[in-house]
């Protein structure tokens, strides 16, 4: 079945590095992939999405391109706030599954000013 | 538009007995589906309801099971409570049913079973 494999954190980062959360993932078809963020009490928000291969996912300085040849969708960001302090999901759809999504184990990030 | 909201947002109850869990999606959306979260096992599916039929399951036992009301509220019910069930129960929103739909979330219900 499908599955999603992301880095355990947690990730501890100064205010202004750059940030990187790995993420692979197996699927029999062709998923759309998403990273999904939840802030400390909240659900889940998503942060960015890319729906065919090559396809670059951007949103608040945060991205992600959509690898096919490595099943990767790994996330990135130039320059991390102390707001950037979350718990980061990367996620799958796959075509046969409707909007059924599959989820990582998430990886928390702790920015320090 | 007011987002998905959930209720109750906090929920304590006792081995054996059954809860009911409420979602109210976005206004406009027809598909909702429901997870759970636990520290252990992450975030998992439930099931997915479009348009009041279920359209996917995920695997859990039958324990486990949800409806949704032609105004697109959905309910979810857990029978014969086990301290296994304690987690966070999220629930999401689309307008479409199909691959690469932004799903919307809810704060998600708490639920401590003791």
């Amino acid at each position: 079945g499908d599955s999603v494999t992301q880095m355990e954190g947690p990730v501890t980062l100064s205010e202004e590095a750059f940030l990187t959360i790995n993420c692979t993932y197996t699927a029999t078809g062709y998923p759309s992939l998403f990273w999904y963020v939840q802030y400390p009490g909240e659900g889940l928000q998503l942060l960015l999405k890319a729906t065919k291969a090559d396809d670059k996912g951007s949103n608040k300085g945060f991205e992600a391109t959509y690898r096919k040849e490595t099943t990767s969708f790994h996330l990135e960001k130039g320059s991390v706030q102390v707001s950037d302090s979350a718990v980061y999901f990367c996620a799958l759809s796959d075509r046969a599954a409707g909007n059924k999504l599959t989820f990582g184990g998430g990886t928390r990030v702790l920015v320090k000013p | 538009k007011a987002g998905v909201t959930q209720t109750p947002r906090y929920l304590i109850k006792t081995r054996g007995q059954q809860v009911t869990l409420s979602c109210s999606p976005i206004s406009g959306h027809r598909s909702v589906s429901w997870y759970q979260q636990t520290p252990g096992q992450g975030l998992q599916f439930l099931f997915e309801y479009f348009s009041e039929t279920q359209r996917n399951k995920g695997n859990f036992p039958g324990r486990f099971s949800g409806r949704q009301f032609s105004n697109s509220r959905s309910e979810m019910n857990v029978s014969t409570l086990e301290l296994g069930d304690s987690a966070l129960y999220l629930c999401a929103s689309s307008s479409e049913q199909g691959q690469g739909n932004e799903q919307f979330f809810g704060p998600g219900t708490r639920l401590t079973v003791l």
